[in-house]
């Protein structure tokens, strides 16, 4: 079935620190993609989004590049804040089949060291 | 826009006990989905509505569980005969869907709902 892989957690990094986490997906058609976010106590919030193979999505300060070939869509951001701490999901969802669902990672947590 | 409300936003109930947790979506959107979200893990998807109808149901909603958008606005969750097992964040999202229009279709989640069962 449909399903979405991210690297494990946690992962530490320092203030200004390069962030990568890895996130690979498995689907039977087309999909979109999206990194969604997570702080403490509240709900995901909708990080970035690709809706097509070599889309590029970025919002403060991430990105992330849709790979067709590698069924991936690695989210990275250049210099790490405090602020950035976090949970992270990958997710994917089929608009047109499949009504709308959308299928998540299981989540990395990041934690930004000062 | 006020987001997506969900109350309560916890629930401690002894196993047995039926529970009940509502969700208003923000206002114009016309899609309510309902997720279950376990610790270290990703949400699930649970069942959605397009205004009141109910399309779709995933295989993790048992017959215990039951879902309601009677006019197509707020939406209730209930468990009957709560289990332990049924010990999670329940997430409530809503979007406005207009087809072939992928990026309006974005889900816009609330706070949750941490039931424990006892």
């Amino acid at each position: 079935g449909d399903s979405v892989t991210q690297m494990e957690g946690p992962v530490t990094l320092s203030e200004e620190a390069f962030l990568t986490i890895n996130c690979t997906y498995t689907a039977t058609g087309y999909p979109s993609l999206f990194w969604y976010v997570q702080y403490p106590g509240e709900g995901l919030q909708l990080l970035l989004k690709a809706t097509k193979a070599d889309d590029k999505g970025s919002n403060k300060g991430f990105e992330a590049t849709y790979r067709k070939e590698t069924t991936s869509f690695h989210l990275e951001k250049g210099s790490v804040q405090v602020s950035d701490s976090a949970v992270y999901f990958c997710a994917l969802i089929f608009i047109y089949n499949q009504g709308g669902k959308l299928i998540f990672g299981q989540g990395t947590e990041l934690s930004v060291k000062p | 826009d006020t987001g997506v409300s969900q109350n309560p936003r916890h629930k401690i109930t002894k196993r047995g006990q039926n529970v009940t947790f509502r969700c208003d979506p923000i206002s114009e959107h016309n899609r309510l989905y309902w997720y279950r979200q376990t610790l270290g893990q990703g949400p699930e998807f649970l069942t959605y509505f397009q205004n009141e109808a109910q399309l779709e149901k995933s295989r993790l909603l048992s017959d215990r569980f039951s879902a309601e958008r009677p006019k197509g606005s707020f939406s209730t969750l209930e468990i009957q005969r709560t289990e332990q097992g049924d010990s999670a964040m329940y997430l409530c999202a809503s979007s406005l869907e207009e087809k072939y229009q992928v990026a309006k279709n974005i889900q816009y989640f609330g706070a949750g709902t941490r039931l424990s069962v006892l």
